[in-house]
C-alpha cells in the first residue's frame, strides 16, 4: 500500500514565479492538508481539502491556493514567489472521521526560491 | 488562538538515558494530542496520540499522558537509543474548528550519542 507521495522532491524558482506542488493520498484517504515547514521550525497549517472543497485554511494569503481532485489528489499553488515562501511542502493525508484520526505526511516538496 | 509550547533543544543524550520532552497546550475546546517525529531528509511519521483526558499514548517504548488539568502531553522513554536522534513535534487539533488541522509546536531536536 503506497503512502502519501508527492511531487517533485525539490524545485527551484525565483521571485515572482508561480509553483504546482502535487499530492496522492494515501489509499482510502479523503482528507488533504498542506503545510509549510520553513528552516528549523515546526510545520505551519496552510488549508485542508474534503470533497474538493477547501474546509478550512491558515494565516497564508491568497497567494496559497489549492484543489482537490475526485480521485482526492491536490496541488498546492503559490503565486508571486516571494523569497520567503523557501520551505519544506508537506501534504498530509487522513479520513474524515473526527479529531483523532491520524495525518500520514508524504515526504515533502522542497522549494527553495532566488 | 490554539498554540502549543514545546521546550527548547537540543537536548543531548547518552544512550540508556531517561527522557523527557515537555509539551503543553493552548486550546479553547477537547483537543486530540499528538507526537510526531522527523528524521534527517524525511517527512514527519506519527509518533502516538492521545484523544481525550488521561489516555495514555505508547509506541516503540515511548510514552506521553494527556493531562488536562495541566494542559500537557510530555514524551516520555526510559532508554533512548542513537537511533532515536531526530526531531519531535508535539501537535494539537482542535475540535472546535471545521476542519482538523494540526497546529504543531517548534520542535525539539534529540540527539543521543553512544
Amino acid at each position: 500500500d503506497a503512502g502519501v507521495t508527492q511531487s517533485p522532491t525539490h524545485l527551484i524558482k525565483t521571485r515572482g514565479q508561480q509553483v504546482t506542488l502535487r499530492c496522492s493520498p494515501k489509499s482510502g484517504h479523503d482528507t488533504v492538508s498542506w503545510y509549510q515547514q520553513a528552516l528549523g521550525q515546526g510545520p505551519q497549517f496552510i488549508f485542508q481539502y474534503y470533497e474538493e472543497e477547501e474546509r478550512q485554511r491558515g494565516n497564508f494569503p491568497d497567494r496559497f491556493s489549492g484543489h482537490q481532485f475526485p480521485n482526492y489528489s491536490s496541488e498546492l499553488n503559490v503565486n508571486a514567489l516571494l523569497l520567503g515562501d523557501s520551505a519544506l511542502y508537506l501534504c498530509a493525508s487522513s479520513l474524515d472521521a473526527g479529531r483523532g484520526e491520524t495525518q500520514y505526511f508524504g515526504p515533502g516538496t522542497r522549494l527553495l526560491v532566488l | 488562538g490554539d498554540s502549543v509550547t514545546q521546550m527548547e533543544g537540543p537536548v543531548t543524550l547518552s544512550e540508556e538515558a531517561f527522557l523527557t520532552i515537555n509539551c503543553t497546550y493552548t486550546a479553547t475546546g477537547y483537543p486530540s494530542l499528538f507526537w510526531y517525529v522527523q528524521y534527517p531528509g524525511e517527512g514527519l511519521q506519527l509518533l502516538l496520540k492521545a484523544t481525550k483526558a488521561d489516555d495514555k499514548g505508547s509506541n516503540k517504548g515511548f510514552e506521553a499522558t494527556y493531562r488536562k488539568e495541566t494542559t500537557s502531553f510530555h514524551l516520555e522513554k526510559g532508554s533512548v537509543q542513537v537511533s532515536d536522534s531526530a526531531v519531535y513535534f508535539c501537535a494539537l487539533s482542535d475540535q472546535d474548528q471545521a476542519g482538523t488541522a494540526l497546529i504543531f509546536g517548534k520542535g525539539t531536536t534529540l540527539s543521543v550519542s553512544s
